[in-house]
């Protein structure tokens, strides 16, 4: 099975920051990388696929790159909607979930 | 606009089945491009992949659940189906369905199928408890 881990699991940041969150792969999986945000109670919302595709409809300051082990999600500059809990997820084999990283107010 | 809506029992006592649906609305459960899936989320905790379908009964599961998932499918009904047996406290959660697209990508490193959870349902919660 693919684990996945992601870091930070948690960062305080403020509005206009440049935040950054790292999810790692057990094994290579090549691009197969997706991010997913989820709010509180609400089902989660896909936001970047095959690493590094933006999903139509999700704002341009949300980027993702990386392959191989190694992915990163990048917000370039906090808005108040982006507080919220973010996973990756690997799709080479089946389906894992990183357990998330939480993105709350400074 | 696809929605998805889980219906079911919000209760079930251990040791018995968990049976859960996804109607699909906006559009089409046959449509060729997408595997159709189960994901759940215990409280205050991540989500976990439980088992995708396809219009023609094709399944593929979540290996540490695989004994326990059937998921099935009823193109004329445009639902998909989740049974989960023998639930222990464990299996208390919120379950989501969902659309899963398929896309393709070539490029000079070769070809590329990627598969991703595009549209979701609001999610149901199960509680295993007697």
């Amino acid at each position: 099975d693919i684990q996945m881990t992601q870091s930070p699991s948690s960062l305080s940041a403020s509005v206009g920051d440049r935040v950054t969150i790292t999810c790692r792969a057990s094994q290579s999986i090549s691009s197969y990388l997706n991010w997913y945000q989820q709010k509180p109670g609400k089902a989660p919302k896909l936001l970047i696929y095959a690493a590094s595709s933006l999903q139509s409809g999700v704002p341009s300051r949300f980027s993702g790159s990386g392959s191989g082990t190694d992915f990163t999600l990048t917000i370039s500059s906090l808005q108040p909607e982006d507080f919220a809990t973010y996973y990756c997820q690997q799709s080479y084999s089946t389906f894992t979930f990183g357990p998330g990283t939480k993105v709350d107010i400074k | 606009q696809l929605q998805l809506q889980e219906s079911g029992p919000g209760l079930v006592k251990p040791s018995e089945t968990l049976s859960l649906t996804c109607t699909v609305s906006g559009g089409s459960i046959s449509s060729s491009s997408y595997y159709w899936g189960w994901i759940r989320q215990p409280p205050g905790k991540g989500l976990e992949w439980i088992g995708s379908i396809y219009y023609s009964g094709s399944t593929y599961y979540n290996p540490s659940l695989k004994s326990r998932v059937t998921i099935s499918v009823d193109t004329s009904k445009n639902q998909f189906s989740l049974k989960l047996s023998s639930v222990t406290a464990a299996d208390t959660a919120v379950y989501y369905c969902a659309r899963q697209t398929g896309r393709s990508s070539t490029s000079s490193l070769g070809y590329y199928y990627y598969y991703y959870m595009d549209v979701w349902g609001k999610g149901t919660t199960v509680t295993v408890s007697s």
